[in-house]
């Protein structure tokens, strides 16, 4: 099973700040790495997938990047509706997995 | 518009069986994998079966191995999560998520999720 570790697991920002959130698998998923956000009682939506594609309606301030085992998620100019935890997720192997979840907290 | 909505869950007592439902509409349903994924309170997302467009490939986490089963009538649009032999620790929300890739791709949508509650 590929583990994913993200990091931080926390972290209290202030709006307008630059965000980057770092996910490390421990073998190589190619480029097989999608990032999603959770709201407080809402599902999950996709951000990115494949790494660095933006998925459909998601504002251009949310971007990522990497390849094989390590991968970044960014948020430029962080808004107060960013609020979440943000969960990366690899299909490269069975069984899927996911990031134990990065919780950004606005001050 | 893409729209899944899940169904079926509830308390049931360790042992109990529960058969969860996803309603789909919005898109060709026979094209797409499914999955399901559920976040128990507290932790993070876990990925629990998927299962391929026209059903001939299912997939379960080792947790879940002989005691879940994932199905889908495409003549309904609807997917299934047969669950028995539960456990406390199966405690969670459910979610069904839609998968471009043969179980293996990002999950583009999710439905809203469905609460199972394992308790005596």
């Amino acid at each position: 099973e590929i583990v994913l570790t993200q990091s931080p697991g926390f972290q209290s920002v202030t709006p307008k700040e630059k965000v980057t959130i770092t996910c490390r698998a421990s073998q190589s998923v190619g480029s097989s790495l999608h990032w999603y956000q959770q709201k407080a009682d809402q599902s999950p939506k996709l951000l990115i997938k494949s790494a660095s594609q933006s998925f459909s309606g998601v504002p251009s301030r949310f971007s990522g990047s990497g390849s094989g085992t390590d991968f970044t998620l960014t948020i430029n100019s962080l808004e107060a509706e960013d609020a979440a935890t943000y969960y990366c997720h690899q299909s490269s192997n069975l069984p899927h997995t996911f990031g134990q979840g990065t919780k950004l907290e606005i001050k | 518009e893409v729209q899944l909505l899940e169904s079926g869950g509830g308390l049931v007592q360790p042992g109990g069986s529960l058969r969860l439902s996803c309603a789909a509409s919005g898109f060709t349903f026979s094209s797409y994998a499914m999955n399901w994924v559920r976040r128990a309170p507290g932790k993070g997302l876990e990925w629990v079966s998927g299962i391929t467009g026209r059903g001939g490939g299912t997939y379960y986490a080792d947790f879940v191995k002989g005691r879940f089963t994932i199905s889908r009538d495409n003549s309904k649009n609807t997917l299934y999560l047969q669950m028995n032999s539960l456990r406390a620790e199966d405690t969670a929300i459910y979610y069904c998520a839609q998968d471009v890739a043969a179980v293996a791709g990002a999950f583009d949508f999710w439905g809203q999720g469905t609460l199972v509650t394992v308790s005596s």
